[in-house]
């Protein structure tokens, strides 16, 4: 069974630094998909950025973008100039891309920006 | 585009109690998930629907039941509630085809409370 990883259950950085948010995965798969997804307190459960695992360009979306290692089945997000609405749950998350498309969450990290 | 909703928004039962949760799938979405999230937790997949049928099932006891009709709305049922079932449950769409078919988007989600 597929098993996502996020080691940082907390972390805190100030408005406008960079923060690089850690994931691991594992998998015998060799074709799936990656995704961050963001909840803030609202529950609301927000896609942040997705990265196909047979692409090897890492993906972007703005101040949002990921280093996503497959030999080390590492996918990490990176904030850019982080601002206070960045404040929120941050989860890791894997489809395989056979079968049921079910996502497969981390634990978690709550990363909150300070003024 | 109508994005996904849920109702409830706030549900309190008593331990052996019966709970139906609804769920309207976005606009041209014909798949439904349901995750089942655990406060501190990240969400963990109940099951999914496609075209009115079950297309997969996570580890849940059979006591949670599912539907999903003609216009792609479904619904979560739980028999027999435990203390264990209190969560947000949420629900998410997505489309098999199209641009970007692994997408699941969520919906605002249920909170659950079995006393």
């Amino acid at each position: 069974a597929q098993t996502v990883t996020q080691s940082q259950p907390e972390m805190s950085v100030q408005e406008a630094e960079t923060v690089t948010l850690s994931c691991t995965y594992d998998t015998s798969e060799s074709n799936y998909y990656l995704f961050w997804y963001k909840q803030p307190p609202s529950r609301q459960m927000i896609l942040v950025i997705r990265q196909e695992a047979y692409k090897q360009q890492n993906a972007t979306e703005n101040r949002f973008s990921v280093n996503f290692q497959k030999a080390a089945k590492s996918f990490s997000l990176k904030i850019s100039d982080s601002q206070l609405g960045d404040t929120a749950m941050y989860f890791c998350a894997f489809m395989e891309i056979q079968g049921a498309q079910k996502l497969v969450f981390g634990q978690g990290t709550r990363l909150t920006i300070n003024p | 585009e109508t994005g996904v909703t849920q109702s409830p928004t706030h549900l309190i039962k008593t331990r052996g109690q019966q709970v139906t949760l609804r769920c309207s799938s976005q606009s041209g979405h014909n798949t439904v998930s349901w995750y089942q999230q655990a406060l501190g937790q990240g969400p963990q997949f109940i099951f999914q629907y496609y075209r009115e049928e079950e297309n997969g099932r996570g580890n849940f006891p059979p006591r949670f039941s599912g539907l999903q009709f003609p216009n792609y709305s479904s619904e979560l049922n739980v028999n027999a509630l435990e203390l264990d079932d209190s969560a947000l449950y949420l629900c998410a769409s997505s489309h098999p085809t199209g641009p970007h078919p692994y997408e699941q988007y969520f919906g605002p989600g249920t909170r659950l409370t079995v006393t």
